[in-house]
């Protein structure tokens, strides 16, 4: 099975300051890790993801996140927070290890970022 | 958004009709999907297409159908058995289906839908 947990419902942060989002997942074998990021009445936006190498991936709009294998995390970062960075952001994993199921995402519930002036 | 797009961006639908929302992808990917999205649930998979004519259940199938008869369309219909079909529905693509791909999937607008 593969899984993914977003443990804070919201982030608030003082724009300016860094800013942490964090998921950890759940899987048999070597993950592939997602974040998306949805603004109101919106799709989703791919913002980075993790397949292997580097630890740490660099994604649009100068969010970053860090794979560690050993803590099972995949946390979203970003230097210096902006008002206009407030949303709501997904994480989401895939096990390729497993079999069946396709390209099946499993996605975590979300965390609400709130970026204040 | 993309190459994704999704109609109606709202739709209201009385108890007991079935409806059907559109989901059209101009990028040439294989694999498209269907999710719903409820406040505090995140996004959960209601049916997959790998390729052309061949769908998947999901994880919350009961109550809707698809067909994939163009590599380009993948319309889902909520039926009147889905006793809670008010959500979120987001249409996603990738260009290959398989498991051990490494492809993101994209996603369009959505599709509001509330039952009156």
């Amino acid at each position: 099975a593969q899984s993914v947990a977003q443990p804070e419902d919201q982030v608030n942060v003082a724009e300016g300051n860094p800013l942490t989002v964090k998921c950890t997942y759940s899987v048999s074998g070597n993950p592939y890790l997602f974040w998306y990021v949805q603004y109101p009445n919106r799709g989703l936006q791919f913002l980075l993801k993790y397949i292997t190498g580097d630890n740490l991936v660099k994604g649009s709009y100068g969010f970053e996140a860090e794979f560690n294998k050993s803590q099972t995390s995949f946390h979203l970062k970003k230097p210096s927070a902006l008002v206009s960075d407030s949303a709501l952001y997904f994480c989401a994993v895939r096990d390729p290890g497993l079999t069946g199921g396709g390209n099946k995402l499993t996605f975590g519930t979300g965390t609400q970022l709130k970026v204040e002036l | 958004d993309g190459g994704i797009t999704q109609s109606p961006k709202y739709l209201f639908r009385k108890e007991g009709q079935n409806v059907t929302l559109s989901c059209e992808q101009n990028l040439n990917h294989d694999a498209m999907y269907w999710y719903r999205q409820d406040p505090g649930q995140g996004l959960r998979l209601i049916y997959y297409s790998q390729i052309v004519n061949d769908f998947q259940k999901g994880d919350i199938a009961e109550g809707y159908s698809v067909s994939r008869e163009k590599k380009e369309s993948f319309p889902l219909t909520v039926t009147s058995a889905q006793k809670n079909p008010t959500a979120f529905y987001l249409c996603a693509s990738s260009i290959r289906g398989q498991r051990t791909s490494t492809d993101t999937q994209y996603f369009g607008p959505g599709t509001r839908l509330t039952v009156l």
